[in-house]
């Protein structure tokens, strides 16, 4: 299996555009995770899925973050607007079990 | 107080030495337990996981979860300069519908040839 893929690897972009970031789970995995990892702050849990639906998305900072996942194999976070704040590096991990998440090799953003 | 305290380090320690890793908690709920270890410019990767006190071995690694105290080590034993990297330690309470992991913010780790 090739993994967690995400797209784009790096992302520059001017403060105020649109940002979608894109995931593809390990085929099977019943759990979609997006996490935002900050020198600061470390890595946070934004988001999860489980079966598609969306499960607790107490981690997502703001009205200007959304998630979806129109089915088992895709998933994209939105920011709209874009901030310099939000520049960070996301990653998207999946799971078939509890215990043992599989993570992509990340988006990094940068914000202008 | 965050819910799981990690020292960030930086850490060096020459090759061969035994490496202590080590986070504190302090909410009770946590059951699982796990060591994740991330080279740069990489996402997370699974090390160990454990369910109980006591400790649990693998290879070099070695897991320790001390419950009463709310303290969880990891063991590197023999350390090579492909341990360097930053290791997370992350905990789960695993009830149903709260499959949410918490991470602590990681230490770095240099192994010196």
């Amino acid at each position: 299996d090739a993994g967690v893929i995400q797209s784009p690897r790096h992302e520059v972009t001017e403060m105020g555009q649109e940002v979608t970031l894109r995931c593809k789970p390990i085929s099977g995995h019943d759990y979609l995770f997006w996490y935002r990892q900050t020198m600061m702050r470390g890595l946070e849990l934004l988001i999860y899925f489980n079966n598609n639906v969306p499960i607790d998305d107490s981690g997502m900072p703001e009205d200007r973050f959304s998630a979806k996942m129109p089915n088992a194999s895709f998933s994209t976070l939105k920011i709209q607007p874009s901030e310099p704040r939000d520049s960070a590096v996301y990653f998207c991990a999946s799971s078939s079990t509890e215990e043992t998440q599989y993570f992509g090799p990340g988006t990094r953003l940068l914000v202008l | 107080q965050k819910e799981v305290e990690q020292d960030p380090g930086p850490l060096s320690v020459p090759e061969g030495a035994i490496v202590s890793l080590n986070c504190t908690y302090s909410n009770s709920a946590f059951q699982y337990f796990m060591w994740y270890r991330q080279y740069s410019r990489k996402g997370p990767e699974l090390l160990m996981y454990t369910y109980s006190s006591g400790n649990k071995e693998d290879g070099r690694f070695t897991a320790q979860v001390d419950k009463s105290s709310k303290y969880i080590s990891l063991f590197i034993r023999d350390s090579q300069p492909s341990d360097s990297a930053t290791y997370l330690c992350a905990m789960m309470i695993s009830n149903f519908g709260n499959e949410k992991l918490t991470f602590g913010t990681g230490t770095r780790l240099t192994i010196i040839p």
